[in-house]
């Protein structure tokens, strides 16, 4: 059983389009998030839902928007895809009454914009 | 948020104790540390988290001296699949108001046969 799903797991695409990326989570948590990891390994969070809530929503450009149907998905809508915008992107989920900062990765999905 | 120093990298034989220190002068009455392993092409997975002492589980040990400006990780003989660049969070715990981890550069370990 896969806790922290992602599709696709490889994205190449040409600068000006509109891509998605869709993540689901089966392990009942009530918060997910997308972190964004760049050819540095540096892992940067980008937005986070409570309850389908948005309660975190860094500084990132509105071409990105986030999209959760349910507290067991939240997609990632980007619009106008830019070179910068090659990255890693992954989704993340936890369960914010467990006491501990952890955090459920999916296997991320690896965007190229040419 | 506080701010964490870890080394870069770090290579150990197998077989090896591996100590990874983390510094966090600035850490918060309510923060917790804890600490994370990202494996290539994969994200990142919950080793440990501690607030004060020693915390131990199957895969780690963690132990924080009694100012907490530091804390230290450590894996008991190291085999080349611990592999892996581990991370130092240091944040509140959930439910404490718009607690988010903030991820570090990381130490990459390199466990060497």
């Amino acid at each position: 059983d896969t806790a922290v799903s992602q599709t696709p797991k490889y994205l190449v695409t040409q600068m000006g389009n509109d891509k998605s990326i869709k993540c689901e989570q089966n392990l009942g948590h009530d918060t997910m998030y997308w972190y964004k990891q760049d050819s540095k390994k540096f892992l940067k969070i980008m937005f986070s839902y409570n309850n389908k809530e948005l309660i975190i929503n860094e500084t990132v450009p509105n071409r990105f928007s986030p999209k959760s149907p349910d507290k067991a998905h939240l997609n990632l809508h980007i619009n106008s895809l830019e070179l910068g915008d090659s990255a890693v992107y992954f989704c993340a989920s936890s369960l914010l009454t467990s006491g501990r900062n952890e955090q459920f990765f999916g296997p991320g999905t690896r965007l190229t914009v040419l | 948020l506080a701010k964490t120093t870890q080394p870069i990298s770090m290579d150990s034989y197998e077989g090896q104790e591996v100590n990874i220190t983390c510094s966090h002068n600035n850490i918060a009455t309510n923060d917790y540390i804890t600490w994370y392993q990202q494996f290539p092409s994969q994200g990142p997975r919950f080793i440990i988290q501690g607030y004060k002492t020693k915390v131990t589980n199957e895969v780690a040990s963690l132990f924080i001296p009694a100012d907490r400006k530091s804390s230290t990780l450590s894996l008991p003989r190291v085999s080349l699949s611990d592999t892996a660049v581990y991370y130092c969070l240091v944040g509140e715990n959930p439910g404490a108001g718009s607690y988010q981890l903030t991820f570090g550069k990381g130490t990459k370990l390199s466990v060497i046969p």
